[in-house]
């Protein structure tokens, strides 16, 4: 059964750090893509960035100098961090299974306030 | 690439059939997905390379389209289909439409 699931702080205070993890399960890292897309409340859907099943990585030209994503395949675990956090950033941040995003995690609220 | 979809928002009745387009800035060249987001949960993919429907998903829901020009039709509106509607492209780069919001008249 694939399913994925997303962890982390609910609360980031600007100028620092988020880290999220996406833990996943009933498929291999090494066989599967993992992309990161968040929505702002009230907003539509923004792709963040991709982790091939190579370990390469591509990201949204918007987020690329704040934005890194790595994974640890032993652990079946795909990792976020985006740093210089602003208030604009506060969103549910899901992981989806590509290539295709067939597989959604529930998401994960992150709000950034001081 | 960028896509733009329309109408923003779709006031439709239960039984109608209904029409969601999405244009893309650049020729997307069939790579095109469209999703389903009820609120509070997470998109649900309906649709994979303009017209394949994905396991699970009814036959109510159809997608065509070629070059820039794509759409999804539900052919027969249940109320469980109201939700926002998002078109994506993983052609060149990956890009989400703006979404439509399909509301009941």
């Amino acid at each position: 059964q694939v399913q994925l699931k997303e962890s982390g702080p609910g609360l980031v205070q600007p100028s620092q750090t988020l880290s999220l993890t996406c833990t996943v399960a009933g498929f291999s890292l090494t066989s599967y893509n993992v992309h990161w897309v968040r929505q702002p409340p009230g907003k539509g859907l923004e792709w963040m960035g991709v982790i091939w099943n190579t370990g390469g990585t591509r990201y949204n030209s918007a987020l690329k100098s704040r934005l890194s994503i790595s994974k640890d395949t032993s652990k079946s675990q795909v990792f976020l961090k985006m740093n210089s956090l602003q208030t604009e950033d506060t969103a549910t941040y899901y992981c989806a299974r590509g290539p295709l995003l067939d597989y959604w995690g529930q998401g994960v609220m992150v709000t950034v306030s001081s | 690439i960028q896509l733009t979809q329309s109408p923003s928002l779709l006031s439709a009745s239960v039984g109608d059939r209904v029409t969601l387009s999405c244009k893309g800035s650049q020729n997307i060249n069939n790579y095109l997905a469209w999703y389903q987001q009820k609120l509070g949960e997470a998109p649900k993919l309906l649709i994979y390379k303009t017209n394949s429907l994905q396991t699970g998903i009814p036959s109510r829901f159809s997608g065509s389209g070629s070059g820039t020009d794509y759409t999804l039709t539900i052919s027969s509106l249940h109320s469980e289909d109201l939700a926002t509607y998002y078109c994506y492209q993983y052609n060149n780069g990956w890009t989400f439409g703006g979404g439509t919001k399909l509301e009941l008249k």
